[in-house]
């Protein structure tokens, strides 16, 4: 299946932990990007990756890292993890920057809880 | 910076009566208006994409409509596999990704 797809699903952990989410796309999509979505649902960008190259690096704590073996890959690493860093985390890729005709296709989210 | 404000926050519909969802947006130079719509514990899933005051595209029950300071997601006849959120995004010639709303809760009773 052509697709987003991110591991794990769900992923439960203290805080002050260390923890991945990894997310791969088959689409042939050249960028890619993470998304957190809040207790209220609103979805915010935290990073966006154009052929492995960091193009948006929104305000978000330098806790969290995002690396880009290639361009099919896009994996988050959160350190000492806090309890507002639980959320839903969605990955997401597109043909080309910003706005394309097919818009975003997204992973089906990763939800964190920390605890 | 570009915002998007959706209203209502949440609808609740009888199956068959129709309605519209709004989205309110400000933008430096609009690139594209994107509508989607989310399932509970899936990804948001692609509607549409707007590029022009009085363009309309349609899909189904669903027509989604643009001026140059908002957009409608009009609902026809709704049935109950229409409950979703419907979120709307923006994206401006300024930045190379999408800003979203907080989305629309749309709520279908038989």
């Amino acid at each position: 299946d052509t697709a987003v797809s991110q591991t794990p699903k769900y992923l439960v952990t203290q805080m002050g932990n260390d923890k991945s989410i990894k997310c791969e796309q088959n689409l042939g999509h050249d960028t890619m990007y993470w998304y957190k979505q809040d207790s209220k649902k609103f979805l915010k960008i935290m990073f966006s990756y154009n052929n492995k190259e960091l193009i948006i690096n929104e305000t978000v704590p330098n806790r969290f890292s995002p690396k880009s073996p290639d361009k099919a890959h896009l994996n988050l690493h959160i350190n000492s993890l806090e309890l507002g860093d639980s959320a839903v985390y969605f990955c997401a890729s597109s043909l080309g920057q910003g706005a394309a005709d097919y818009g975003y296709t997204f992973g089906s989210g990763t939800r964190l809880t920390v605890v | 910076e570009d915002q998007v404000t959706q209203s209502p926050e949440a609808l609740r519909l009888q199956e068959g009566e129709s309605s519209s969802l709004n989205c309110s947006y400000t933008v430096s130079g609009l690139r594209g208006l994107f509508w989607y719509r989310q399932d509970p514990g899936k990804g948001p899933e692609f509607l549409f994409t707007l590029y022009s005051a009085g363009e309309e595209k349609e899909k189904e029950r669903l027509k989604a409509t643009l001026t140059k300071k908002e957009s409608f997601l009009h609902i026809t006849a709704p049935k109950p596999e229409d409950s979703a959120t419907y979120l709307c995004a923006v994206s401006g010639y300024n930045n190379n990704d999408m800003r979203f709303g907080a989305g629309t809760r749309l709520t279908v009773k038989p």
